[in-house]
């Protein structure tokens, strides 16, 4: 099992969605947690760092955490095409590692 | 404020080849990670740097190896290439462990 499982979609929504993107995981040690996108052949950009249980707004970005259940999402509001995108989750506890998903493409339709 | 840099953006090697890629931080960044990304395995780490010193290793063959120069700047190299070392290889660097992580663009390796 990894321990960090994210469904890889791909998810397909319409223009102005509310696009909600999930992981789980398993290490109890986590205790920071980010979320980033992705273009294609490009690098991973950092859209959202949270550390513990808790939401985080960012825009149209928020993030939460559920440390009781394991569970982190990210919400985009008023989705757009440029939006399409990879999102990965990542998580790490106290040293420097991060431990990915597997990532979800996301597709904003028009 | 400048990014991470990674040089160079794109390598042929053919098998049994070495490599060397490079990476400079965002400035007053001391740590220094690399990541392997591969469509089967996604995003997996190699191991990282801060001051100079190896902190993390991940679960990578010795032929995979790093270091870290005194300005920050780090360089991984890849001994023996085999086909199966085709990836994107990216680095991030951070102020230190559990902060806020950025990413270079990558290197794509490609080996024949």
């Amino acid at each position: 099992q990894k321990e960090v499982e994210q469904d890889p979609g791909p998810l397909s929504v319409p223009e102005g969605a509310i696009v909600s993107l999930n992981c789980t995981y398993s290490n109890s040690a986590f205790q920071y947690f980010m979320w980033y996108r992705q273009y294609s052949r490009k690098g991973p950009e950092l859209l959202m760092y949270t550390y513990s249980s808790g939401n985080k707004e960012d825009g149209r970005f928020t993030a939460q955490v559920d440390k009781s259940s394991k569970y982190i999402s990210l919400f985009i509001r008023d989705s757009q095409p440029s939006d399409s995108a990879t999102y990965l989750c990542a998580s790490t506890g106290t040293a420097s590692k991060l431990t990915f998903g597997t990532g979800t493409r996301l597709q904003v339709t028009l | 404020k400048a990014g991470v840099t990674q040089t160079p953006r794109y390598l042929i090697k053919t098998r049994g080849q070495q490599v060397t890629l490079s990476c400079s931080p965002i400035s007053g960044h001391r740590s220094v990670s690399w990541y392997q990304q591969t469509p089967g395995q996604g995003l997996q780490f190699l191991f990282e740097y801060f001051s100079e010193t190896q902190r993390n290793k991940g679960n990578f063959p010795g032929r995979f190896s790093g270091r870290q120069f005194s300005n920050s700047r780090s360089e991984m190299n890849v001994s023996t290439l085999e086909l199966g070392d085709s990836a994107l290889y990216l680095c991030a660097s951070s102020l230190g462990q559990g902060l806020e992580a950025f990413f270079g663009q990558g290197t794509r390796l490609t080996v024949v």
